[in-house]
């Protein structure tokens, strides 16, 4: 069964930093593109950032790069986010999602996990 | 950067009766195109990807179709549990997009 869980997330500063974490099991974590998906309270929902299984390519939403950084440790079965920067518009609950074609990194997600919440707030 | 609609913003339907939500991409994305299904407090659901294609464990009411710039989610025969925010994304490029979503409500 796959699982994906997330944790870091929590009330920052504006200008201030944190690192989400999701933890993956159930599947072959380096063969599978990840993204990260955030959501604003009582909206929709947008991509943040995606990376290749390898690690090696990694893309970003023009709303965070240069601040976010995705990365991953295919030892551990772990994804990264890591956030500088933060500003209030960051506020969301941030999803980790398992994209669902081996090998391919622009595909949809087929497990999202169940999301950390990220404030940032005075 | 291809921009996602969805329409009706709102859908008041009764159970038992057939649901009907379409997506718009600003530019072709061949079927490249999923739906996902998202309850109060849940992480979003894969529901359909390849514009046409059931995920895994998705019942039969839910059907895909479409093509290009013009797509539809049909439900056929609305159950309590399909009363949620239904979301398009495209994935033909990047930035993939998501539709501002559709939420469907007990009329």
């Amino acid at each position: 069964e796959v699982q994906l869980l997330e944790s870091g997330g929590g009330l920052v500063q504006p200008g201030g930093s944190l690192r989400l974490s999701c933890a993956a099991s159930g599947f072959t974590f380096s063969s599978y593109a990840m993204s990260w998906v955030r959501q604003a309270p009582g909206k929709g929902l947008e991509w943040v950032s995606a990376i290749s299984g390898s690690g090696g390519s990694t893309y970003y939403a023009d709303s965070v790069k240069g601040r976010f950084t995705i990365s991953r440790d295919n030892s551990k079965n772990t994804l990264y986010l890591q956030m500088n920067s933060l500003r209030a518009e960051d506020t969301a609950v941030y999803y980790c999602a398992k994209r669902m074609v081996q090998g391919v990194i622009i595909t949809c997600v087929d497990y999202w996990g169940q999301g950390t919440l990220v404030t940032v707030s005075s | 950067e291809i921009v996602m609609t969805q329409s009706p913003a709102t859908l008041s339907v009764s159970p038992g009766e057939r649901a009907t939500l379409s997506c718009r991409a600003s530019q072709s994305v061949s079927s490249n195109l999923a739906w996902y299904q998202q309850k109060p407090g849940q992480a979003p659901r894969l529901l359909i990807y390849g514009a046409s294609t059931r995920a895994t464990g998705i019942p039969a009411r839910f059907s895909g179709s479409g093509s290009g710039t013009e797509f539809t989610l049909t439900i056929s025969s609305l159950q309590s549990e399909d009363f949620a925010v239904y979301y398009c994304q495209q994935y033909n490029n990047w930035p993939e997009a998501f539709g501002p979503g559709t939420k469907v409500d007990i009329k």
